[in-house]
């Protein structure tokens, strides 16, 4: 069974400085790895995700994140925080199999601030 | 408009009430999840389908039951419901072997009084 971790409940930041997200995750299988964003009174938004391959992965919005293996982490960044990246923010993991269980987080409130 | 439809987009209801939520998945995904998402829970899977047939459980209540139909959408049937019931609650879809990670929908607040 695999678990999530993010750090921090709510990150206040200025606009236009950078954000760090912190996740970490256990499993003793191989994962895929996912960030979401949840806008008010929305569902939640696929932002990115590492499959495979390169470890830094692109998303949305201008944010990104680094797959780490050895710390088993996977922080979301972004170098420019705008106001509408207000938003509650989820990491997530699923293992390799067919049908794709996804485990969330209990979600980061990244709060810009004017 | 993220392909997932759920209905009703709000839900209030008295304790003791059966309420069903509707989730019609992105067209070509063939699994439905339900999420129950509160203040005090966070995101909380519940049940999941494929292709009509259950393949993983979560922390649903014995009071909450599930369903996916032929034409792939998928109930959600809450009954001798709580105050503490009230909540979101979310469907989301994938495809088998397809683009990974998950369709949500919009969700359903359910308000117990």
């Amino acid at each position: 069974a695999q678990s999530v971790t993010q750090l921090d409940s709510q990150v206040p930041v200025f606009e236009e400085a950078p954000v760090e997200l912190r996740c970490n995750y256990s499993s003793s299988v191989s994962v895929y790895l996912f960030w979401y964003v949840q806008y008010p009174n929305q569902g939640l938004q696929l932002l990115l995700k590492y499959l495979s391959g390169s470890t830094l992965v692109k998303g949305i919005n201008g944010f990104e994140a680094e797959f780490n293996k050895s710390q088993t982490s996977f922080h979301l960044r972004k170098p420019s925080v705008h106001i509408s990246d207000t938003a509650e923010y989820f990491c997530a993991v699923s293992d390799h199999g067919g049908y794709q269980k996804v485990t969330f987080g209990t979600g980061t409130k990244l709060q810009v601030i004017p | 408009d993220s392909g997932v439809t759920q209905t009703p987009k709000h839900l209030i209801t008295a304790t003791g009430q059966r309420v069903t939520l509707r989730c019609s998945p992105r067209s070509g995904d063939l699994s439905v999840y339900w999420y129950q998402q509160s203040l005090d829970q966070g995101l909380q899977f519940l049940i999941q389908y494929y292709n009509g047939e259950e393949r993983a459980k979560g922390n649903i209540l014995e009071r909450f039951s599930a369903q996916q139909f032929p034409d792939l959408h998928s109930e959600l049937n809450l009954s001798s419901l709580e105050l503490g019931d009230s909540a979101l609650y979310f469907c989301a879809s994938n495809s088998f072997r397809g683009s990974y990670g998950y369709t949500f929908g919009s969700g359903t607040r359910l308000t117990v009084v």
